[in-house]
């Protein structure tokens, strides 16, 4: 079956501190893999994605994810968290045709405290 | 920047009475999507469109929801007879018809059915 498992519901983190956001996934096809960003009341917005290639990608933010093939992970990093990252994240995968769903992990609450 | 406009941003209605959700993808992006978020759970996919006619579907689209591109700029999903249940954040999102690209989703709309 296809899924997508965010093993962390909620996540607090020192203001400064660094983050690593979990996420591991089960895709039958090759997986285009994505991370969600969605502020209180707003929409979802992309902090990156990942195709081919390099399998470190860089995004929107500051934020960075590395895909491990091996390990069927898309874990999501930053340095240094600030307050304003404070969101609920999603990390979802996807085909490589246009037009193919994509399917969400049920999301990771990040809370900053100063 | 261009973006997926969604309107209402949010939405009251009785059970039992049909809604229409509006959406303005952007603009040459050929295929839609529409998403579902209950409160409290993850993104669920509802339904894809391209050229006129509907892509994939999922189990939650059933015979209440319908889609429908009714000029070059609009996209519409109905919900025929609401039903509690129904109640969620709709999300409208468009993608470009090619390969190695991503959906871009607009703010929502809270449909909240009473």
């Amino acid at each position: 079956a296809q899924s997508v498992t965010q093993p962390d519901i909620h996540i607090t983190v020192s203001e400064g501190a660094s983050l690593e956001l979990r996420c591991n996934y089960s895709y039958g096809a090759t997986p285009y893999l994505f991370w969600y960003v969605q502020s209180p009341g707003q929409g979802l917005q992309l902090l990156l994605k990942y195709f081919s290639g390099d399998t470190l990608v860089q995004g929107i933010k500051g934020f960075e994810a590395e895909f491990k093939r091996s390990q069927s992970s898309f874990n999501l990093r930053k340095p240094s968290v600030h307050w304003s990252d404070a969101a609920e994240y999603f990390c979802a995968v996807g085909a490589k045709q246009a037009g193919t769903a994509l399917i969400f992990g049920k999301g990771t609450t990040l809370s900053v405290s100063s | 920047e261009p973006e997926v406009t969604q309107t209402p941003s949010h939405q009251v209605t009785q059970m039992g009475q049909e809604v229409i959700l509006r959406c303005v993808p952007i603009s040459n992006h050929l295929y839609f999507y529409w998403y579902r978020q209950i409160l409290g759970q993850k993104v669920e996919f509802l339904v894809s469109f391209y050229n006129n006619e509907i892509s994939e579907k999922s189990e939650i689209f059933d015979d209440q929801f319908s889609v429908e591109r009714p000029d070059g700029s609009n996209f519409t999903l109905k919900i025929r007879s609401t039903k509690l249940e129904d109640s969620a954040m709709y999300f409208c999102a468009s993608s470009v018809s090619t390969v190695d690209t991503e959906a871009f989703f607009g703010q929502g709309t809270r449909l909240t059915v009473v």
